[in-house]
């Protein structure tokens, strides 16, 4: 079975902090997703990377950075974290091949506190 | 990659037959039509996929109408483990592959 694993399942932070969300994949998958996932907003997309240090754009990238120096880790990053940032965040992962159609495994998601 | 609009919630008796709806009626011809759900305080789950044809596996049944601008995703014996939100997705199978999910439908099934 596919496994996305996230660092931390819970995290409280102080504003101004940096912070660094962790996400490794074990099956050997290119493309890793950030979300994250605020109530009546759905899953709103912040960076995906389909390839080691390629890195693109989702919906709502401000405030946020990542970084894939390995294949099966994608790093989310809060640079100065602020309370707007509270939120459950998802990590995801799919593959090229036809397999499943490339449909994406999550993570168990790691909730974020900005306090 | 084309949007969708799904009710916010849904109704379902245990034992019956829960049939949620999707619509895409921007769908270009090469997207698919993909169903993810999320039990509380998990990651999404992949259910199923389709083109155009009708698709079927052991978790659900995929019915996509004939002009491809909506579709249905059924459970056929709707347990309390069903109880989720449904997410309806169109995306292309290759080039940019990144998802875009919308608010869904929260499933409640009642025993």
């Amino acid at each position: 079975d596919v496994k996305v694993t996230q660092s931390s399942r819970y995290l409280v932070k102080r504003t101004g902090e940096k912070v660094f969300l962790e996400c490794v994949q074990d099956m050997d998958h290119e493309n890793m997703f950030w979300y994250r996932q605020d109530p009546g907003l759905g899953l709103r997309l912040i960076y995906f990377s389909y390839d080691v240090k390629m890195k693109e754009k989702g919906d709502i990238p401000e405030g946020y950075s990542v970084s894939r120096e390995k294949k099966e880790r994608f790093s989310l990053i809060l640079e100065s974290a602020s309370t707007n940032q509270t939120s459950m965040y998802l990590c995801a992962s799919s593959s090229e091949s036809l397999g499943q159609g490339k449909s994406a495994f999550f993570g168990q998601g790691t909730r974020l506190t900005v306090v | 990659d084309a949007k969708t609009t799904q009710p916010p919630s849904m109704d379902c008796a245990e034992g019956r037959a829960a049939n949620l709806p999707c619509n895409h009626s921007t769908i270009s011809g090469n997207e698919y039509v993909y169903w993810y759900r999320q039990i509380h305080s998990q990651g999404p789950q992949y259910i199923i996929h389709g083109l155009k044809n009708n698709e079927t596996n052991e978790m659900a049944s995929l019915i996509i109408t004939e002009d491809r601008k909506s579709s249905t995703l059924i459970l056929p014996h709707a347990t309390l483990r069903d109880t989720a939100v449904y997410y309806c997705i169109v995306r292309l199978l290759t080039g940019a592959n990144n998802l875009f999910f919308g608010t869904g439908t929260r499933l409640t099934v009642i025993p």
